[in-house]
């Protein structure tokens, strides 16, 4: 079962930072965050991860909280396509464990 | 560097027959990971190969079978097709970090 809790849809202005909230309280010390977009009907695409630091790359920017309890994944200036299905996932960081989606966050960009 | 790479797009079956899905997965990758998406729900886990050995298994009947062959590609087996298997078939390859999803197969049973 997922162990993440996400809002179910969220709209964001085109231009504005689209903040997407994720609630982890269970998440265990070796686990990381970690956030996938899905566009209609493609594969799924890594956007970050982290395990305790903000992390941020090309794509986003992630904060995790101290108590690494929830975490926002940031995306500066959203454009219409990022529009998509978002998914935070907590995993193991070895082993190659699989990962295990919940049914994420559908962010809607408005022009 | 090529991505994860599936075939074909799309497949077409028949009730009670049997599909072959292929998964090139990115070169060095050793894990792949099998998933099914049907319409308007949510990802459900499959299996996982590595290295040649089936890891985990997600919770599907036993006629969803697969394997990894020794260049570390895979084919995910559906048997004895129901019209519920229509789905999107995704599989993925990683490392111990992320893992890269293809663009899947989508499976039509009529």
């Amino acid at each position: 079962d997922a162990k993440t809790t996400q809002p179910t849809s969220m709209d964001c202005a085109e231009g504005r930072a689209a903040n997407l909230p994720c609630n982890h309280s269970t998440i265990s010390g070796n686990e990381y965050v970690y956030w996938y977009r899905q566009i209609h009907s493609q594969g799924p695409q890594y956007i970050i991860h982290g395990l305790k630091n903000n992390e941020t790359n090309e794509m986003a920017s992630l904060i995790i909280t101290e108590d690494r309890k929830s975490s926002t994944l940031i995306l500066p200036h959203a454009t219409l396509r990022d529009t998509a299905v978002y998914y935070c996932i907590v995993r193991a960081g070895f082993g190659n464990e699989k990962l295990t989606f919940g049914t994420g966050t559908r962010l809607t960009i408005i022009p | 560097e090529a991505g994860v790479t599936q075939s074909p797009t799309h497949l077409i079956k028949t009730r009670g027959q049997q599909a072959t899905l292929r998964c090139s997965p990115i070169s060095g990758h050793t894990s792949v990971y099998w998933y099914q998406q049907a319409l308007g729900l949510g990802l459900q886990f499959l299996l996982w190969y590595d290295e040649g050995e089936e890891r985990n298994r997600g919770n599907f009947p036993p006629r969803f079978s697969g394997r990894q062959f020794p260049n570390y590609s895979s084919e995910l087996n559906v048997n004895a097709l129901e019209l519920e298997d229509s789905a999107l078939y995704l599989c993925a390859s990683g490392l111990t970090t992320e893992a890269f999803f293809g663009q899947g197969t989508r499976l039509t049973v009529v």
